[in-house]
């Protein structure tokens, strides 16, 4: 079974503090992706990345970067955690060159930022 | 860019009633679309998709999807709601790698 896995459900961290979302796909998927969630506003993409070491932002890359440093692993950082990125947070994959294949998504890590 | 509008935000059906969740799209060329569902604290988990092999497309739970060129739509719906159908749905599109959400519809059932 395919997979995709977020290293947290749940976390709560202090406003000012760096925090580290990480993601793990088994399926050998060249593209990954970190979107954000909120109420009434549907998926929104932080940052993508096609490849190892590859990065391009999405709809709302500010006060977030992303690393990638081997294929399977695609990581979200929050380099001083503010109330405003208290959300839902959605990591996913899908492979290149086919365009009808779906994306495939983790649990979601509900992060609160006190 | 690709997009998709979903009519209405908030859904309430009658258990046992048809559902009709309504996603428009907006694309140059054929679209490849999908719809995904949410429960709650969960992530999205696909429904259905469509792949150009036929307009009528069939889903898991009972749920389906008929595209329609002329009118932009896929719209998805199902003959019959249960209440395990309380969840958020999703409609999607892809191009290029690049996938682009609705802003969700979250459908209650009512006993």
């Amino acid at each position: 079974d395919v997979k995709v896995t977020q290293s947290s459900r749940y976390l709560v961290k202090r406003t000012g503090e760096k925090v580290f979302l990480e993601c793990v796909q088994d399926m050998d998927h060249e593209n990954m992706f970190w979107y954000r969630q909120d109420p009434g506003l549907g998926l929104r993409l932080i940052y993508f990345s096609y490849d190892v070491k590859m990065k391009e932002k999405g709809d709302i890359p500010e006060g977030y970067s992303v690393s990638r440093e081997k294929k399977e692993r695609f990581s979200l950082i929050l380099e001083s955690a503010s109330t405003n990125q208290t959300s839902m947070y959605l990591c996913a994959s899908s492979p290149q060159g086919a365009p009808n294949t779906e994306a495939f998504f983790g649990q979601g890590t509900r992060l609160t930022v006190v | 860019a690709q997009s998709v509008t979903q009519l209405g935000s908030h859904v309430s059906v009658s258990e046992g009633a048809l559902v009709l969740l309504r996603c428009n799209y907006s694309s140059s060329v054929p679209p490849y679309l999908f719809w995904y569902v949410q429960y709650p604290n969960q992530g999205l988990q696909l429904l259905l998709k469509y792949t150009s092999a036929a307009t009528l497309v069939k889903g898991i739970n009972g749920f389906e999807a008929e595209f329609k060129k002329s009118e932009t739509s896929f719209h998805l719906t199902k003959p019959s709601a249960h209440m395990s159908d309380a969840a958020e749905y999703f409609c999607a599109v892809s191009d290029r790698n690049q996938f682009y959400f609705g802003t969700g519809t979250s459908l209650t059932v009512i006993p």
